[in-house]
């Protein structure tokens, strides 16, 4: 694809339940990040991979956070018991490779998730 | 890299005028500075990434400084227009193993026509 997508564009859930939002990367790139945005703060690090593996996955939060890349290209993250203080824009971004300094990282259009 | 800020929070300036924010991070462990641009309801979009003391880039009427000695970065707009309204967001990349970019809150620029 043209751009780095994600699914859904909203999503709203109730307080307890099980969700899953989706990335797909830009062709090619092999570095895959994910970062959530609460209202009024900076985008927060959750996780990132190269190609399958996660190779720092320090920024999620806790347990009920996961995510995977099983075949080095979409990302699935995987969130259990939601809670309302989950409620955030959840971003993806993609980059060439990761630790060369000139590597942007392009960025999804994010999904909204609510918890009620 | 633990503490990255930006002043001011918010702008709001008048169609034509020109200005800058300032992005600060420690100076220790550095690898680089980005920039990105955020318009809402958009996703984020890169602006620059500049990694050696005394670095400046430019793109269009837009442009940054970087002085990773005392650990800040200057990002100008010159006349300013309403479409640069959006939120400026810097993010140093550390030099450890995992080089992620750390985020600052952003400037929130509002220009008025």
């Amino acid at each position: 694809g043209a751009g780095v997508s994600q699914t859904p564009s909203n999503k709203v859930t109730e307080k307890g339940k099980y969700v899953e939002l989706r990335c797909d990367p830009i062709s090619g790139h092999t570095a895959l990040y994910w970062y959530r945005q609460s209202l009024g703060q900076g985008p927060e690090f959750l996780i990132y991979f190269q190609g399958t593996g996660a190779a720092d996955d320090s920024g999620l939060p806790n347990d009920r956070f996961f995510a995977v890349r099983p075949e080095g290209s979409v990302s699935t993250l995987k969130i259990q018991r939601t809670e309302r203080g989950d409620s955030a824009v959840y971003l993806c971004a993609s980059s060439l490779t990761v630790g060369l300094p000139n590597n942007e990282q392009f960025f999804g259009p994010g999904t909204r998730l609510t918890v009620l | 890299i633990l503490n990255v800020e930006q002043s001011p929070q918010s702008l709001h300036v008048q169609e034509g005028d020109s200005t800058n924010f300032t992005c600060s991070f420690p100076s220790s462990n550095f690898y680089a500075l980005h920039w990105y641009r955020w318009e809402t309801a958009k996703s984020p979009e890169a602006l620059f990434v500049m990694t050696l003391n005394g670095d400046e880039k430019k793109k269009g009427r837009i442009s940054a400084t970087l002085n990773t000695k005392e650990g800040y970065s200057y990002l100008y707009i010159k006349g300013s227009q309403p479409e640069d309204s959006a939120t400026y967001l810097c993010a140093p990349q550390n030099a450890g193993n995992n080089r992620k970019l750390i985020w600052g809150l952003g400037t929130s620029l509002a220009v008025n026509p």
